[in-house]
């Protein structure tokens, strides 16, 4: 069965420090990519998504994210932080065309950023 | 477009009571979903639907059940209340499998 492992339970980083959430999945064939983030009192969005090409993706606020293959990761970064990113970010992937399969979430990362 | 829309917001169960969270969407998606979401947990998926009139169990179906009559309308019905189903329930939508979801703003429930 699929699973998706997040590294990092808790991150606290003060504003303009650089970010990176790691994130593996275990599933040897095609998969789609997304980081979803919920911000307090929210519902998720989506941050960015990764189905083909260019494995550097970039999403919405400054985030962007790797996807490496070879180590079945699809890491989040973002190089400077902003008070405002304080939120929890889940990875998520589902397998690629193939109906029934259903998009597997990570546990989540609570991010704080304080001023 | 108001995107997912669920009602209620919160709501407060007694043991054993039953209750229905209410699901819908304007954008044409096929494919509905229903998650709960547990502090420390992620998302776990209880039941989705393909279309009107399909749907199948996700990995937590126990204690709940699905309709799907229409298109926009994906309601997830709780029977009998039990603690365990103290929760945050997220309905989604997607227009294909594998594409990204959208998300409601979600359902605070708490059974005591």
């Amino acid at each position: 069965a699929q699973s998706v492992s997040q590294h990092n339970h808790h991150v606290i980083l003060s504003e303009a420090a650089s970010l990176e959430l790691g994130c593996n999945y275990s599933y040897g064939g095609t998969v789609n990519l997304f980081w979803y983030v919920q911000y307090p009192g929210q519902h998720l969005q989506l941050l960015l998504k990764y189905f083909s090409g260019d494995p550097l993706v970039k999403g919405i606020k400054g985030f962007e994210a790797e996807f490496i293959k070879s180590k079945f990761s699809f890491n989040l970064r973002k190089p400077s932080v902003q008070w405002s990113d304080t939120a929890e970010d889940f990875c998520a992937v589902i397998t690629a065309n193939q109906a029934g399969t259903a998009l597997i979430f990570g546990k989540g990362t609570t991010l704080s950023v304080s001023s | 477009n108001a995107g997912v829309t669920q009602t209620p917001k919160f709501r407060i169960l007694k043991i054993g009571q039953s209750m229905t969270l209410q699901c819908t969407q304007d954008m044409n998606h096929n494919y509905m979903y229903w998650y709960r979401q547990d502090p420390g947990m992620g998302l776990k998926l209880i039941y989705y639907s393909v279309g009107a009139g399909i749907t199948d169990k996700g990995e937590v179906p126990n204690g709940y059940n699905v309709s799907r009559s229409t298109t926009e309308d994906f309601p997830l019905r709780l029977e009998l209340a039990a603690p365990s189903q103290t929760s945050v329930y997220f309905c989604a939508s997607s227009k294909h499998q594998g594409l990204e979801q959208y998300f409601g703003p979600g359902t605070r429930l708490t059974v005591t």
